[in-house]
């Protein structure tokens, strides 16, 4: 596709279900990024995946939250049994030029979560 | 991990003010992005800087770097509504953004 497309755009969801949402970066790119972004806030970064290597876990807050990229394209984000400080908004980006200083991050539209 | 520090945190001004936000670290930058974030949209890269001194200009935005590249500024001269958003900026090639400059330009 032309941009990062993210879904769902919007989920309402009842606290300790579990969520999953997807992210398909341009193609061709290599790199995707999670960011989360509470009401107000900046971005939070939470997990970064580049081509085939391990991904760099390091932001996710809790064990409940995981994440996959099949095929080095689409990624799902998961967060198991949600929690009502877990509302926010979802961004996924991509970029081609990972590593490199001038690379920019192309970023979807996101996916607001809100956990009743 | 290199901290980030963006000031003003909010700023409400009135149409055709002119503003000033600052992105800061104690540590060098090897570059630095700028990115606008709309409402219901994700952030948008505005400029890299890349060399200590470093101003760019994007028509009503200059964007400078410090000569030690610890720190960068954004000068919007004569806002407009449509300049309204979230102002964040991010260090080259890291994973991580400065947590933003909310701004509100009034008609």
């Amino acid at each position: 596709g032309a941009g990062v497309s993210q879904s769902p755009s919007n989920k309402v969801t009842e606290k300790g279900k579990d969520v999953e949402l997807r992210c398909d970066p341009i193609s061709g790119h290599t790199a995707l990024y999670w960011y989360r972004q509470s009401l107000g806030q900046g971005l939070e970064f939470l997990i970064y995946f580049q081509g085939n290597s391990a991904p760099d876990k390091s932001g996710l807050p809790s064990d409940r939250f995981s994440a996959e990229r099949t095929g080095g394209s689409v990624s799902t984000l998961t967060i198991q049994r949600t929690q009502q400080e877990d509302s926010a908004v979802y961004l996924c980006a991509s970029s081609s030029r990972t590593g490199e200083l001038t690379g920019e991050l192309f970023f979807g539209e996101g996916s607001r979560l809100t956990v009743l | 991990t290199q901290l980030l520090e963006q000031s003003p945190q909010f700023l409400s001004i009135q149409e055709g003010e002119n503003l000033t936000v600052y992105c800061n670290s104690s540590s060098v930058f090897s570059s630095l992005q700028w990115y606008r974030q709309e409402p219901g949209e994700g952030p948008v890269l505005l400029v890299t800087v890349v060399t200590g001194g470093e101003v760019k200009k994007l028509k009503r935005l200059t964007f400078q770097f410090g000569d030690a590249r610890k720190d960068s500024s954004l000068h919007i001269t004569a806002a407009q509504p449509g300049d309204t958003g979230l102002y964040l900026c991010k260090q080259g090639g890291k994973l991580i953004f400065g947590q933003g400059t909310e701004l509100s330009v009034k008609p």
